[in-house]
């Protein structure tokens, strides 16, 4: 069975853009959560969707923001990047809304310059 | 506010010897705790913990939970190189949507040398 996959791997953007990042959850899962982790921080958790409805949601500003297809993929954006957005963002699938075993895709490295 | 807190921050042991790893915590509503290794990206899972004192054991690899003390260890027996990894302590609790998202703890760097 396929993992969590995430693309981009990679991303290099300035301040004041957006970005996008896409995750693919591992099939049959239905909930999808993101976290966000820095050197400074560590990881923290940003939000979790399931039946394409934010369900949970971290401590972070209205700048992220996301959203979950019919098909359990999700993406996130993030508007008006600023460079303490630099980080690696990291999702995670479980089976079903609050399971605890989640499943880590290898995350998306966004650097703001 | 939850908190997960893990000691040591970093751990350097040679090869064969045993480690144990710690994370002490604070929350509401408590509904388990799990153990990720972390080696170049991606988390990966190792224990979900639930109830005291029930051990869970994967190889050479084992973690136990007091809920009355707020604390899980992990035990690493026999390390080998491979061990080497970030390991993350991660809390969950109840909330009113079913679960709330995981709170890490800041990880223990682990190097297993030769």
């Amino acid at each position: 069975k396929a993992g969590v996959t995430q693309t981009p791997r990679y991303l290099i953007k300035t301040r004041g853009q957006q970005v996008t990042l896409s995750c693919s959850p591992i099939s049959g899962h239905r909930s999808v959560s993101w976290y966000q982790q820095t050197p400074g921080q560590g990881l923290q958790f940003l939000f979790e969707y399931f039946s394409e409805t934010q369900r949970n949601k971290g401590n972070f500003p209205g700048r992220f923001s996301g959203r979950q297809f019919s098909n359990s993929r999700s993406e996130m954006n993030v508007s008006t990047l600023e460079l303490g957005d630099s980080a690696l963002y990291l999702c995670a699938s479980s089976l079903e809304l609050g399971v605890n075993e989640q499943f880590f895709g290898p995350g998306t490295r966004l650097t703001v310059l | 506010e939850d908190k997960v807190v893990q000691s040591p921050l970093s751990l350097v042991v040679h090869e064969g010897d045993t480690v144990t790893l710690n994370c002490s915590y604070e929350v509401t509503n408590f509904r388990s705790l799990l153990w990720y290794k972390q080696e170049k990206k991606a988390p990966t899972f190792l224990f979900m913990l639930t109830s005291s004192g029930i051990e869970k054991k994967s190889g050479r690899l084992s973690s136990i939970l007091d809920k009355k003390e707020l604390f899980s260890i992990l035990n690493i027996t026999a390390t080998q190189t491979g061990d080497s990894a970030v390991y993350l302590c991660a809390l969950q609790r109840y909330s009113g949507g079913g679960a709330d998202g995981l709170t890490f703890g800041k990880g223990t760097h682990l190097i297993i040398q030769p």
